[in-house]
Order: structure tokens, then C-alpha cells, then sequence
């Protein structure tokens, strides 16, 4: 049964500082994925990783993945308020779209 | 386009009750799924369809059935609430695989 864990699951940072949140996942897949949840609304996608070594960014977020370590990165540079919100990978370990979510990271970014 | 849409937006049930969660998408998407989020779990799969005319169990589907209506239409149905049914509901669709999926905005169900 696949496994999805994040970490760390809160965080707390401030302006102008970089973070890292780790997606491990425990069986084989090459396609993860990343959202944002503002407090109280839907999801929203961020970025689409198909293959090893995938690399995205956008703005201040960047993400990638290593399919030979079962893991993502969700980088954060210099970070901003607007980027609080909690941040979810989710991974689809299989070809039949079920797609599994990790817990999601809560970070919070003091001005 | 209205995206994918989710009908109520709040519910409140007492135990035992049963009741019908609706989503649509007007995407022409293939792919549609029910979550749940709970404080502190994420979201869990509950039920999916890769397709008109299939569903399948996801993490949690026990106390639950779906209904893949047809290619827009996917509604979860609770037939006997309990209190541990509590909590958010998110319908998502995605046209195809190794596409990131679109989410609606969630029932917030209560059962007391």
C-alpha cells in the first residue's frame, strides 16, 4: 500500500528566508504532484512532475523529483506572506489515476 | 465553464440519516474523484473513476457508495451517516492521465 509522508508537517519561517518541504512516497512512481490550499478553500495545482530528475518552477516555488529516492522537493527562495498556505504532494503509483495525498505542510510565513 | 461544482455546500445530518453528494464537471474530463480532508490526514482517496462507467475503492471507502452517472456527473452517497463521516468533501476531475487534477470547492458535512 503506497505511503505518501511529508515533511515537516508545520512550519514556521520568516520573510526572506529559504525552506525546503520533502515529499517521501513508498513504492515506484514516476508522477507526483503539488498543491496549495489557502485556509478555508479548494485546492489548486501548482506543479506536474513526470519523470526523474523533472524540474519546475514558478516564482519563489520550485519543485522536483527523484524517482530512484521516492522523493520530491518543494524549495522555497526568499520567502513572502502570500506564500502561507498548506502545501500537499500527491502521487499517482500506478497506471489506473488513483492518486494518493500526503498529509500536507502548514506554512506559515512571518512578515 | 463552471469547472467542477459540488452541491451542498454545507450539510448537517443526525445519525443514521442518509444523503447524496453531488459533483459535476463541465470540462469533459475523463477522470473523477471523491476525497475527504480531516484535520491533521490530508486528504484521503475515498472513491474514483478513470472513466464513465467504472469506480473504484480508494483509502477509506468503507460506508460510502458512488455513482458515476455519466461522463459529468459523480455523486458520493452516504446511507447511514455516522459521526466519523464528519468532515470536508472534495470532488475532483482530470482530463486524462499525467494531468494534475481540478478541484471543486468542497461540502462541509457535519453528522451529530
Amino acid at each position: 500500500e503506497l505511503k505518501v509522508e511529508q515533511n515537516p508537517l508545520f512550519l514556521s519561517m520568516q520573510e526572506g528566508k529559504n525552506y525546503t518541504i520533502y515529499c517521501n512516497y513508498s513504492t515506484t512512481s514516476d508522477r507526483l504532484y503539488w498543491y496549495r490550499q489557502d485556509p478555508g478553500k479548494s485546492l489548486e495545482s501548482l506543479f506536474v512532475l513526470l519523470s526523474n530528475g523533472a524540474v519546475k518552477q514558478e516564482g519563489r516555488l520550485m519543485a522536483s523529483l527523484d524517482t530512484k529516492a521516492r522523493l520530491s522537493t518543494l524549495h522555497i527562495t526568499a520567502a513572502v506572506h502570500d506564500l502561507s498556505a498548506t502545501y500537499f504532494c500527491a502521487v499517482e503509483p500506478n497506471r489506473d489515476d488513483k492518486i494518493i495525498f500526503g498529509k500536507g505542510t502548514r506554512l506559515h510565513i512571518l512578515p | 465553464n463552471a469547472g467542477v461544482t459540488q452541491t451542498p455546500k454545507f450539510q448537517v445530518l443526525k445519525t443514521g440519516q442518509s444523503m447524496t453528494l453531488q459533483c459535476a464537471q463541465d470540462m469533459n474530463h475523463n477522470s473523477m474523484y471523491w476525497y475527504r480532508q480531516d484535520p491533521g490526514m490530508g486528504l484521503r482517496l475515498i472513491y474514483y473513476s478513470a472513466s464513465e462507467g467504472t469506480t473504484d475503492k480508494g483509502e477509506v471507502p468503507n460506508g460510502y457508495n458512488v455513482s458515476r452517472l455519466n461522463k459529468r456527473e459523480f455523486s458520493l452517497r452516504l446511507e447511514s451517516a455516522a459521526p466519523s463521516q464528519t468532515s470536508v468533501y472534495f470532488c475532483a476531475s482530470r482530463p486524462l492521465p499525467y494531468n494534475e487534477q481540478f478541484f471543486g470547492p468542497g461540502t462541509r458535512l457535519t453528522v451529530l
